[in-house]
């Protein structure tokens, strides 16, 4: 089955800076790749996505890319605030899997005013 | 977020008993998961379902069970809770095309 690796597992930077979390994935046939964030004591939440036919995708602060030859993948977040600091989650989805997802372990954030 | 709902949101319960856990859902949506949720682990699947009365094994399925009878309700059955199976377990809805939305999650402790 599917495996996917996240680094680091906590992160922290002073607010202002950007954060670069990573992950990476064993199956070449997932095609789909969600980013969930968590804050404390809350849902994960998908915040931005990417398809395997993109390279790269940007949401206002936050930006994902691929690199499928090498089965990688990134959460880019710049001009880091207060309010990012939560866990986040990467994860990876076959086509025809039924929509379920093979997460990562988690990255902590945290963001130091 | 009233779309899905999960009872209880807290349960403490002793080891050898058996424990439900109910996922509700109001969107109509075809597909319903079960995960856990443990620290250095990220989210597991447990169980899932694409269909009334169809469901499917995830990675770590062992030690529970589940029955989708109804197209918004979608249960999840510890048989005899053990203390590893302490944990935060999260519903999870999608329908085609959509990637899961969590529902708010049960803290269970095994003690």
């Amino acid at each position: 089955g599917e495996n996917v690796e996240q680094h680091p597992s906590t992160l922290s930077v002073q607010e202002g800076d950007s954060a670069v979390i990573k992950c990476t994935y064993s199956d070449s046939a997932s095609n789909y790749f969600p980013w969930y964030k968590q804050e404390l004591g809350k849902r994960p939440q998908l915040i931005i996505d990417i398809r395997s036919n993109v390279g790269e995708k940007k949401d206002q602060r936050i930006a994902v890319t691929l690199n499928k030859t090498a089965k990688h993948f990134s959460l880019h977040i710049t001009e880091t605030q207060p309010e990012d600091s939560a866990v986040y989650f990467c994860a990876a989805k076959k086509p025809g899997a039924g929509n379920m997802l093979t997460f990562g372990g988690g990255t902590r954030l945290m963001v130091k005013p | 977020d009233a779309g899905i709902t999960q009872s209880p949101r807290h349960k403490v319960t002793e080891t050898g008993t058996p424990v439900t856990l109910r996922c509700h859902q109001t969107e109509n949506h075809r597909y319903m998961y079960w995960y856990r949720q443990d620290p250095g682990h990220g989210l597991r699947l447990i169980h899932y379902s694409y269909g009334v009365k169809d469901t499917d094994k995830g990675e770590v399925s062992d030690g529970y069970s589940v029955s989708r009878s109804k197209t918004e309700d979608f249960l999840l059955t510890l048989e005899s809770a053990t203390s590893s199976q302490t944990s935060v377990y999260f519903c999870a809805i999608s329908d085609y095309d959509q990637f899961p939305f969590f529902g708010p999650g049960t803290r269970l402790t095994v003690l």
